[in-house]
């Protein structure tokens, strides 16, 4: 089975710091591994996606993740925050099922990110 | 736009009442899934029709019942509900396909939701 890990449920920093949200997964097969982010009373936008191609992985608004097979890890960070960071993230990895349709995404607890001026 | 429309984005039902939401994929995606999202608890899937096969999950309550009438529309029928149930109603759609080592799904697009109340 698989599972995903976010160490963190709420995290702070100040504007034009960096931001460093972590996340670790669990997985018997090669997975996919996404980061979403939620602002307030939206959707879940996708930031980034990891599907077995380069380990590290850009996504929109300047973030980045990569992927660290030994550490069962995939932790999102962004040089320098902005105050329109402030949301929820969440980590995601995908579910593999063998003879079956069903596949579904794992989600994460989800990360608070507040961005003090 | 995220080519994943859900209506209404709000609703107020009482506990005796019968509502729809609705969700409409333009993606051309073949999965589409059911989200409850409730304060300070993680997400939790409800449905998932994939390959339109419809995967029971044996720990909703029956007064939620999906409907997946071809594969840009998913419904979720309500009926009798707590004032519990009262959160935010993700639908989401994605791609899904074989790999090698079995089915894997590309990213989900999620919709904007429903904020429900039940009073």
């Amino acid at each position: 089975a698989q599972s995903v890990t976010q160490l963190d449920s709420h995290v702070s920093v100040s504007e034009g710091t960096p931001v460093l949200l972590r996340c670790n997964y669990s997985s018997s097969y090669s997975p996919s591994l996404f980061w979403y982010v939620q602002h307030p009373n939206k959707g879940l936008q996708l930031l980034l996606k990891y599907t077995s191609a380069a380990t590290l992985v850009k996504g929109i608004n300047g973030f980045e993740a990569e992927f660290k097979k030994s550490e069962t890890s995939f932790h999102l960070t962004k040089p320098s925050a902005h105050m329109s960071d402030a949301a929820e993230y969440f980590c995601v990895v995908s579910d593999l099922s063998y003879g079956g349709s069903q596949g579904n995404l794992i989600f994460g607890k989800g990360t608070k990110l507040s961005v003090k001026p | 736009e995220t080519g994943v429309t859900q209506t209404p984005r709000h609703l107020v039902m009482g506990m005796t009442n019968k509502k729809s939401l609705k969700c409409e994929q333009h993606l051309g995606h073949n999965a589409m899934y059911w989200y409850k999202q409730s304060a300070k608890k993680p997400l939790e899937l409800m449905f998932v029709y994939s390959l339109e096969e419809r995967v029971e999950n044996n720990s909703v309550p029956s007064r939620f019942s999906p409907e997946c009438p071809n594969s840009s529309h998913l419904f979720l029928h309500l009926h009798t509900l707590q004032p519990e149930d009262s959160a935010l109603y993700l639908c989401a759609s994605s791609q899904t396909g074989t790999g090698d080592t079995g089915y894997l799904n590309t990213e989900a697009f999620f919709g904007q939701g429903t904020r429900l109340t039940v009073v």
